[in-house]
């Protein structure tokens, strides 16, 4: 059970252009999910935390302009990477929770997704 | 806000051997969550050992234990019979309990530590 995918595992995408990473829950219901950025071999860093029906909520430093977040179904969470850059090239994890479901607060990742600016 | 500290960048270990990773954290709050999330290289990132802090038994599951020093503010991950698949790195995460307010079900990161198992 928790199983959490990510769609799709690697893009590569021209400077300027739009790029929407879908996070799915695959056997729950999902209250929350997070997204995160990581460089290789270093931490994950949270970009936003978003409920479902609401607007996400961003990390300081996070443009929202710029990484879009919806949340709009119970299983389904999108980033959209709008006019992106190659400094915008890194790993993008999603992960989601849900205490009814699970019951604890226990965050399950999706495998991620690369993203390449050229 | 909390603070996860992960000493170790890089560790490496013998097949069949045990293996300690160290984790230190900081926070005033009394309720919470601890975590260990092991990302191998194929970057998916994976639940080991999950511990409330309400609970004095340390957790275990299989190979996996730790050691949940509340006072001391540490949760220290024993990897016992190391084996090649456990190669990976290592977070250990924090996670304030309850609901409401801007934090809840966050999870605070440690930097991570490298962990090879050589044959």
């Amino acid at each position: 059970g928790a199983v959490v995918s990510q769609h799709p595992s690697w893009v590569i995408c021209k400077s300027g252009t739009s790029v929407k990473i879908e996070c799915r829950s695959l056997d729950f219901q999902a209250t929350t999910m997070f997204w995160y950025r990581q460089f290789p071999k270093q931490s994950l860093m949270l970009m936003a935390t978003s409920n479902e029906g609401s607007k996400a909520t961003y990390e300081q430093g996070v443009e929202k302009d710029k990484f879009l977040i919806n949340h709009a179904s119970l299983t389904l969470s999108t980033l959209t990477v709008t006019s992106a850059h190659p400094e915008d090239s890194s790993f993008y994890i999603c992960s989601a929770s849900s205490y009814s479901f699970t019951g604890t607060d226990t965050q399950y990742f999706g495998p991620g997704t690369r993203l390449t600016v050229l | 806000a909390q603070t996860v500290t992960q000493s170790q960048p890089e560790m490496s270990v013998q097949e069949a051997e045990t293996v300690t990773l160290s984790c230190t954290y900081d926070t005033s709050e009394n309720n919470y969550y601890l975590f260990w999330y092991k990302q191998p290289p194929s970057r998916q990132m994976i639940l080991v050992i999950r511990q409330e802090a309400y609970k004095q038994q340390n957790a275990t599951e299989n190979r996996f234990s730790v050691n949940f020093q509340k006072a001391a503010k540490s949760f220290s991950l024993k990897i016992s019979d190391s084996q090649l698949g456990d190669t990976a790195m290592y977070f250990c995460a924090f996670m304030k309990h309850g609901a409401g307010g801007t934090s809840y079900g966050k999870l605070t990161f440690g930097q991570g530590t490298i962990l090879t198992v050589h044959p």
